[in-house]
């Protein structure tokens, strides 16, 4: 079946610590998203791709990191300059133009101990 | 600068009663405004997308409504089952980004809870 896939679905980090988040999706899409939601706040975009090979940054883009190397894969390196890491992170996919209905993942949560 | 404000922040109704959750946006210029579903830890899932020519639109028991002169739309959940126990989303897309997901202003969502 079509879909976007996050793995892994729970990571724990260290302070100081990278670690990077996949996202893989095989709905044919040019643009992928990624989003940080907190407790009680809206989703805020991270980064975004709408072509491969290119990338641009959304609201909250300081700390993180993304390649778009082959149309399928988006992946997001959280750095250890980013400051409160730990949050759910959503990534989505949505074909370029028209409504640009987005199709999410089922999100990573990510801890840091 | 956008805003998306959505209320009730909760809500808890008794399975089989129907409910009404509100979006209010000074998203501008209008595209369009969608609804989403969230399960507690999961990736939110699309319920309808409506245009600024669309004032009503359904998918199953929801009905969302929309009134672009008074930027309000509302979600209504008819008949309410234990799965629809979740997090509704309001999302509206201005314009200026040629109606893409890369101009989405996000509600904070009503979080609803079906008790049996």
């Amino acid at each position: 079946d079509g879909g976007i896939t996050q793995s892994p679905k729970y990571l724990f980090r260290k302070e100081g610590q990278n670690v990077t988040l996949s996202c893989e999706q095989n709905l044919n899409h040019d643009a992928m998203y990624w989003y940080r939601q907190d407790p009680g706040q809206g989703l805020r975009l991270i980064y975004y791709s709408q072509i491969v090979n290119d990338f641009q940054k959304g609201d909250i883009a300081e700390g993180y990191s993304v390649s778009r190397e082959k149309k399928e894969s988006f992946p997001l390196t959280v750095t250890s300059a980013q400051k409160n890491p730990t949050a759910f992170y959503l990534c989505a996919s949505s074909i370029q133009g028209g409504t640009g209905e987005l199709f999410f993942g089922e999100g990573s949560r990510l801890t840091v101990l | 600068k956008n805003q998306v404000e959505q209320s009730p922040q909760s809500l808890i109704i008794l399975e089989g009663k129907n409910c009404t959750l509100q979006c209010n946006y000074t998203v501008s210029p209008f595209s369009n405004l969608r609804w989403y579903k969230q399960d507690t830890g999961r990736g939110p899932v699309s319920l309808t997308i409506m245009t600024f020519s669309e004032n009503t639109k359904s998918n199953g028991r929801y009905t969302a409504t929309l009134d672009a002169d008074t930027k309000q739309s509302s979600l209504h959940i008819t008949a309410s089952q234990l799965s629809d126990s979740a997090s509704y989303i309001c999302v509206v897309s201005d314009l200026s980004s040629g109606g893409g997901a890369d101009g989405l202003t996000f509600g904070k969502g009503t979080h609803l809870i079906i008790q049996p």
